[in-house]
């Protein structure tokens, strides 16, 4: 398997920009995490998805993030409009609930998003 | 609420030699999973190892190992002949339902 896919990598906009994320999960998987990492906070959980069904959003700092997951294979993290305070790395995870192994996640690359 | 602490911002270890970088966390529950997550310079986190809390035998994977101890809520990570390729980040984290809940990471420095 490929592993998780991130796209894009980098991303360069403009305060008040739209910013779209996205995130392929491993084929299989059932459970899709976002996270946003920054040198301040950390790693943090922003929302994650069950078979596709967002589960807990308590992570999604305000209203201009959104998140989707359409199909299995598919979710993107949506900003709009973005400021120069969302600026971080944001990694896409899965995990298979029926691994065994604790459902570990597997992270995506991660893409590195920088507002201006 | 469950935390997870890793006290040590930042350690060294010379080449071959052996570290162990610590974590501990709170919990009220009895069943959960901990892991170690490595991210290197290129960002990419990388499952290092796993504990189960059930298990009372610690988990090894080559040169990694850990010292799990359930009473004292403890979860340190070993590692043995260490690498220049083991310099990187380190983050502990505890799994609770489907939800991770990070460390704020230890910074490994392997000098040559």
């Amino acid at each position: 398997d490929a592993g998780v896919i991130q796209s894009p990598r980098h991303e360069v906009t403009e305060m008040g920009q739209e910013v779209t994320l996205r995130c392929k999960p491993i084929s299989g998987h059932d459970y899709l995490f976002w996270y946003r990492q920054t040198m301040m906070r950390g790693l943090e959980l922003l929302i994650y998805f069950n078979n596709n069904v967002p589960i807990d959003d308590s992570g999604m700092p305000e209203d201009r993030f959104s998140a989707k997951m359409p199909n299995a294979s598919f979710s993107t993290l949506k900003i709009q409009p973005s400021e120069p305070r969302d600026s971080a790395v944001y990694f896409c995870a899965s995990s298979f609930a029926g691994g065994g192994g604790g459902e570990t996640q597997y992270f995506g690359p991660g893409t590195r998003l920088l507002v201006l | 609420a469950q935390t997870v602490t890793q006290s040590q911002p930042e350690m060294s270890v010379q080449e071959a030699e052996t570290v162990t970088l610590s974590c501990t966390y709170d919990t009220s529950e009895s069943d959960y999973y901990l892991f170690w997550y490595k991210q290197p310079p290129s960002r990419q986190m990388i499952l290092v190892i796993r504990q189960e809390a059930y298990k009372q035998q610690n988990a090894t994977e080559n040169r990694f190992s850990v010292n799990f101890q359930k009473a004292a809520k403890s979860f340190s990570l070993k590692i043995s002949d260490s690498q220049l390729g083991d310099a990187a980040m380190y983050f502990c984290a505890y799994r609770t339902t489907y939800k991770y809940i990070f460390g704020t990471g230890t910074r490994l420095k392997v000098l040559a």
